[in-house]
């Protein structure tokens, strides 16, 4: 089954701690990026990647970092987190980002950072 | 930078047609997508179009003008099942490749 996962489906953590999301999608897909979604402000995308080892910064990107050494794998981290950061997050990927290309979204993971 | 703007909230009964508009500010515009979202769910496609016209699939339909720089989401034969957020999402050329832009979404709630 075509399908984007992500790990963990939600999170509870403190100020501070480094955290990991990860994204795996099983369509080869080249191109992978990361949504925030909060209330009344839409989804706004904090990184993407065209590909492997290429990655470049969205509209939201400070307080993350990402990393795309594997075509399927595009995780999201966070360095240090703040309550600020306290959101819902959606990985996604197409082949190519294009608006045309159906962008295929994984089940989103709910962070709260305390 | 690129802008979108669209209702925060429509409702109407089974049955009924409604339309979601969506303008939009985007230099490089390339095209105009549509995704729904259920309450809990994560966003799925709808919907593309980059030439001027209507797209139909089923009961929703795609609509867009770029020298109005204006779409919409028309949704036919209203289910409850279609109670959901829609949001419209600009594709635009950015350093060479397409980049996707998302509004605030469009709450549609269906009633009996």
């Amino acid at each position: 089954e075509a399908q984007v996962t992500q790990n963990p489906r939600y999170l509870i953590t403190v100020t501070g701690k480094k955290l990991t999301v990860t994204c795996s999608q099983n369509m080869n897909h080249e191109y992978m990026s990361w949504y925030r979604q909060d209330p009344g402000l839409g989804l706004r995308q904090i990184y993407y990647s065209m590909n492997v080892e290429v990655t470049d910064k969205g509209d939201v990107p400070e307080g993350y970092k990402v990393s795309r050494k594997e075509k399927r794998n595009f995780p999201l981290i966070l360095e240090s987190p703040s309550p600020n950061q306290t959101s819902l997050y959606f990985c996604a990927s197409s082949f190519t980002g294009a608006g045309a290309d159906t962008q295929y979204f994984g089940p989103g993971t709910r962070l709260t950072v305390l | 930078g690129q802008s979108l703007e669209q209702p925060s909230e429509v409702t109407a009964v089974e049955g009924a047609i409604v339309q979601i508009n969506c303008t939009y500010q985007t230099s490089g515009f390339y095209g105009l997508s549509w995704y729904q979202q259920h309450d809990g769910g994560a966003p799925t496609f709808l919907s593309y179009n980059g030439l001027d016209g209507l797209e139909e699939t089923g009961r929703f339909s795609s609509f867009l003008s770029r020298s109005d720089s204006y779409g919409y989401l028309l949704l036919q034969e209203l289910q409850m099942k279609d109670s959901a957020s829609y949001f419209c999402a600009v594709s635009y050329m950015n350093t060479g490749f397409q980049k996707l832009v998302f509004g605030t979404g469009t709450r549609l709630l269906v009633s009996p």
